[in-house]
């Protein structure tokens, strides 16, 4: 089996703040995402990655940059962090031609 | 793009009763069903899925109904158990699973004694 391991756990951050989320899986998948859950808003996909180095946007990109350094790891970086903003950043991954998603147990982020 | 509704935002059920999650979606293209389950401060994981080509799936204790007409997919428990408590994500894709899925807002599900 493998893992997906993000860090921090949990990011206190101040407006205006850059800040960046790591995601790393030990799956050997190819396909990297990062997804944002809200209260009552459910999961929005806001980068997703197909290979090493590629980048593909989602629903929610705006505000946010990725990078793939490599295939076992995506990072993401929220550019300018939103006063009183709070959300779970997921990270999931798949391949080897399966659909299913593995998920991290999430980046929780506050902002002041 | 694609949009899925899940109806019920919660759902309480008796422990051995059946509970059934319902969710709509619109893009007749989508192929591809799947659930997630996320128990209370975890993350989420991968329960059951049904594609376009079968219209019932069942795993255990989980059947999935998928009614392309209605674009209505649908997810039912029997004998629910307690370990069963969680919020339920029903999701949609068309068959190019890279492009990501469309998620439900979820369904917490909470059974009682």
């Amino acid at each position: 089996g493998g893992i997906i391991t993000q860090t921090p756990k949990f990011l206190i951050g101040q407006e205006g703040q850059k800040l960046t989320l790591k995601c790393q899986q030990n799956f050997n998948h190819d396909t990297m995402y990062w997804y944002r859950q809200d209260s009552g808003k459910g999961l929005r996909l806001i980068y997703y990655s197909i290979t090493e180095n590629d980048l593909q946007k989602g629903d929610l990109s705006e505000g946010y940059d990725a990078s793939r350094e490599k295939k076992s790891s995506f990072s993401l970086t929220v550019t300018s962090a939103q006063k009183n903003e709070m959300a779970v950043f997921l990270c999931a991954s798949n391949g080897g031609g399966q659909n299913t998603l593995y998920f991290g147990a999430g980046t929780r982020l506050s902002v002041l | 793009g694609e949009k899925v509704e899940q109806h019920q935002s919660t759902l309480s059920v008796r422990e051995g009763d059946s509970a059934v999650i319902n969710c709509t979606y619109t893009d007749t293209a989508s192929s591809y069903f799947p659930w997630y389950k996320q128990e209370a401060g975890k993350s989420l994981h991968f329960v059951i899925d049904i594609r376009s080509n079968v219209d019932r799936k069942q795993s255990q204790r989980l059947t999935v109904l998928l009614d392309k007409k209605a674009k209505r997919f649908s997810l039912h428990i029997t004998a629910t158990q307690p370990e069963d408590s969680a919020i339920y994500f029903c999701a949609a894709s068309m068959g190019n699973y890279a492009q990501g899925l469309t998620f439900g807002l979820g369904t917490r599900v909470s059974v009682f004694p």
